[in-house]
């Protein structure tokens, strides 16, 4: 069964700074690996997805790698803004995902403030 | 880009009451869509996949005759919670695939906040 952990739980940061949260998974049979923002009591936005056969994704001042073989995933946030504070979630698609019934197992999330 | 709407986004009602959510892919046709459940500071634990034409798939634990889901439609999945007690309240999340393509990436509704009284 595949498990996605996050770490840290929450962590704070000064605007400005680069900082890098963490996602783990315990089985490395992953079709793909997604990244998504979740704003207080809304749904969840797509930041950026990895597929297995990639090693990293950018998208702005955002960048996501993709170790699959030691379970591991980062996405990197460049000079962070208040507007980057918001809850990260990591989320992997197994390879045994059969078309039309891919199941995604989410991390608990990493609860980023970024201080003015 | 790819959106997801979502109604409605807040219910609160009194117990044995039965809810309906929709789920609109806005932009895009969804062959599939998928119906997610978030307790409080917890991460997103699938419910069911939604699967346009044919019977929703549910996960272990989760009640098919309490949460009913149809899929009439490429653009449109329906979830319907029976008989609703406070233990059903939650926040409840919809995602849609584009049917392009397998490699797609799910993209997600704004969910709805469930309060049964």
């Amino acid at each position: 069964k595949q498990e996605v952990t996050q770490i840290p739980a929450a962590l704070s940061v000064p605007e400005g700074e680069n900082l890098v949260l963490n996602c783990s998974f315990t089985d490395s049979a992953i079709y793909n690996l997604q990244w998504f923002r979740q704003d207080p009591g809304k749904g969840l936005t797509s930041l950026l997805l990895i597929q297995s056969s990639q090693r990293e994704q950018t998208s702005g001042r955002l960048n996501a790698s993709l170790d699959k073989s030691s379970g591991r995933s980062t996405l990197y946030i460049a000079a962070s803004q208040p507007g980057d504070s918001a809850t990260y979630l990591c989320a992997v698609r197994d390879t045994g995902s059969n078309f039309g019934n891919e199941k995604l197992t989410f991390g608990t999330g990493t609860r980023l403030t970024i201080i003015p | 880009g790819a959106v997801v709407s979502q109604h409605p986004s807040r219910v609160i009602c009194k117990s044995g009451t039965s809810v309906k959510i929709e789920c609109r892919s806005l932009d895009f046709q969804a062959t599939t869509m998928f119906w997610y459940r978030q307790f409080p500071k917890k991460s997103l634990m699938l419910m069911a996949t939604s699967n346009e034409g044919s019977k929703a798939t549910y996960e272990q634990g989760v009640e098919k005759d309490k949460f009913l889901i149809n899929h009439a439609s490429l653009t449109l999945s329906t979830l319907t919670v029976t008989s609703a007690h406070p233990e059903d309240s939650s926040f409840y999340i919809c995602s849609a695939r584009d049917r392009g393509w397998l490699g797609a990436p799910q993209h997600f509704g704004d969910g709805t906040r469930l309060s049964i009284l």
